[in-house]
């Protein structure tokens, strides 16, 4: 079993520039996770997915933030215009959602983002 | 809402000696809680849940916690600590919303090892 697979692993861009996370979930799993670290806020819940559809994107900062799920294995979170705020590490976890062992999150290495 | 507060930002421990982690959760029903460990510049890794069938929960590593509904808390323990624990340590707690589960994260605790 592969985990959960995140790219790029790191990333350093300019201001301004568009910015795009990958994530590959745990294949079967039905839910997915996007969280943003950081030394000032912990561990932030971005947004989740199950079986592909947003459920909650309560914490999604703003506007210039979006997540995609256009398949069961893939997912996208999109960054335009980045700002060095927006500098953190980025995680994605999937869990297996309503069909087992329900609230259970497996963790990816994390995307780390450094907004120049 | 449910929340959980982990008591200790840093723990300082000598290799070999036990290692306490204190978790302390609120919740409007019976929880299901968890441990996450983080070594530096490295994901999340699970190292127990607690799901009310047991509550004396053993996880990896030599890692176990203890659900005590009386005292709301969950704290992790260690008999012997190894240099290779000192990492961050993450007191979780699941929630069920409209659509799905979501976990809230405690603040962490720092696990320092000492020779």
């Amino acid at each position: 079993d592969a985990g959960v697979i995140q790219s790029p692993r790191h990333e350093v861009t300019e201001m301004g520039q568009e910015v795009t996370l990958r994530c590959k979930p745990i294949s079967g799993h039905n839910s997915l996770f996007w969280y943003r670290q950081t030394m000032m806020r912990g561990l932030e819940l971005l947004i989740y997915f199950n079986n592909n559809v947003p459920i909650d994107d309560s914490g999604m900062p703003e506007d210039r933030f979006s997540a995609k799920m256009p398949n069961a294995s893939f997912s996208t979170l999109k960054i335009q215009p980045s700002e060095p705020r927006d500098s953190a590490v980025y995680f994605c976890a999937s869990s297996l959602g309503l069909a087992g062992d329900f609230d259970t999150q497996y963790f990816g290495p994390g995307t780390r983002l450094t907004v120049l | 809402a449910q929340s959980v507060t982990q008591l200790d930002s840093h723990v300082s421990v000598s290799e070999g000696t036990p290692v306490l982690l204190r978790c302390n959760y609120s919740s409007s029903y019976s929880p299901s809680l968890f441990w996450y460990v983080q070594h530096p510049n490295k994901g999340l890794q699970l190292l127990l849940k607690y799901t009310s069938a047991a509550t004396l929960v053993k996880g990896i590593n030599g890692f176990e916690a203890e659900f005590k509904k009386s005292e709301t808390s969950f704290h992790l323990t260690k008999p012997s600590a190894h240099m290779s624990d000192a990492a961050e340590y993450f007191c979780v707690v699941s929630s069920f919303t409209g659509g799905g589960n979501k976990l809230t994260f405690g603040t962490g605790t720092q696990l320092k090892v000492e020779l």
